[in-house]
């Protein structure tokens, strides 16, 4: 299994600033995955964020406004940039374990609100 | 296009009635499907994790199959802290990147 943290958990942020969120796994792992979960709805991947490379953005993500960063095989970040109302979602980092098959863990998330 | 389709939207159970959530799927090529369960403000807790047509997996009062279009999710038994949202995913051999089905909202009332 794997244990992620999350910082912030929650933030109240004003529009046209900029927030960045952290996620620490508790041991290494290949594969990390930032989502975005509007409130009601299920969960929308962002990006793939694999150490020693690019991250991968999915359709309707560009990385002027979504930057990752991932230094090493237990942390990521993504930062919320030039926020608008439009961004107040939960953000969710997961990563996928393989060990006698494939999961995924999720973080806490955190919870954004922008003014 | 790869696609997750869950129903019902939401269920509202009484204890003790069992029932049944469905996940249907549309992929190029399966490389594990997922149940999660999410309680509100927190992140998904992992389930099961389903590979092939056939294959079963149980928890406590979960029941997880799958064939090669759908996967269900049996409760027997329900207890009013299995209210949730349960989630179903998918992930490809092409793009390893995870698809995300819309949840049910389970309701079980004591």
């Amino acid at each position: 299994s794997a244990v992620i943290s999350q910082k912030p958990s929650r933030d109240i942020c004003q529009r046209g600033t900029s927030l960045t969120i952290q996620c620490q796994v508790d041991s290494q792992v290949t594969m990390m995955f930032w989502y975005r979960q509007q409130p009601g709805q299920s969960l929308t991947l962002i990006a793939t964020a694999n150490q020693g490379s690019e991250a991968t953005y999915e359709s309707g993500f560009v990385i002027d406004k979504f930057p990752i960063s991932r230094p090493n095989l237990t942390f990521s970040t993504l930062t919320v940039s030039n926020m608008s109302p439009e961004d107040s979602s939960i953000y969710l980092c997961s990563v996928e374990v393989k060990s006698g098959g494939v999961t995924q863990y999720f973080g806490p998330g955190t919870r954004l609100l922008v003014l | 296009e790869d696609q997750v389709t869950q129903s019902p939207e939401a269920l509202r159970l009484q204890e003790g009635e069992s029932s049944s959530l469905n996940c249907s799927y549309t992929v190029s090529g399966l490389r594990g499907l997922f149940w999660y369960r999410q309680d509100p403000g927190k992140g998904p807790e992992f389930l099961f994790t389903l590979y092939s047509a056939g294959e079963e997996k149980e928890k406590e009062r979960l029941k997880a199959t799958l064939t090669k279009k759908e996967s269900f999710l049996h409760i027997t038994a329900p207890k009013p802290e299995d209210s949730a949202t349960y989630l179903c995913a998918v992930t490809t051999s092409g793009t390893y990147k995870y698809i995300f089905g819309t949840g049910t909202r389970l309701k079980v009332l004591a």
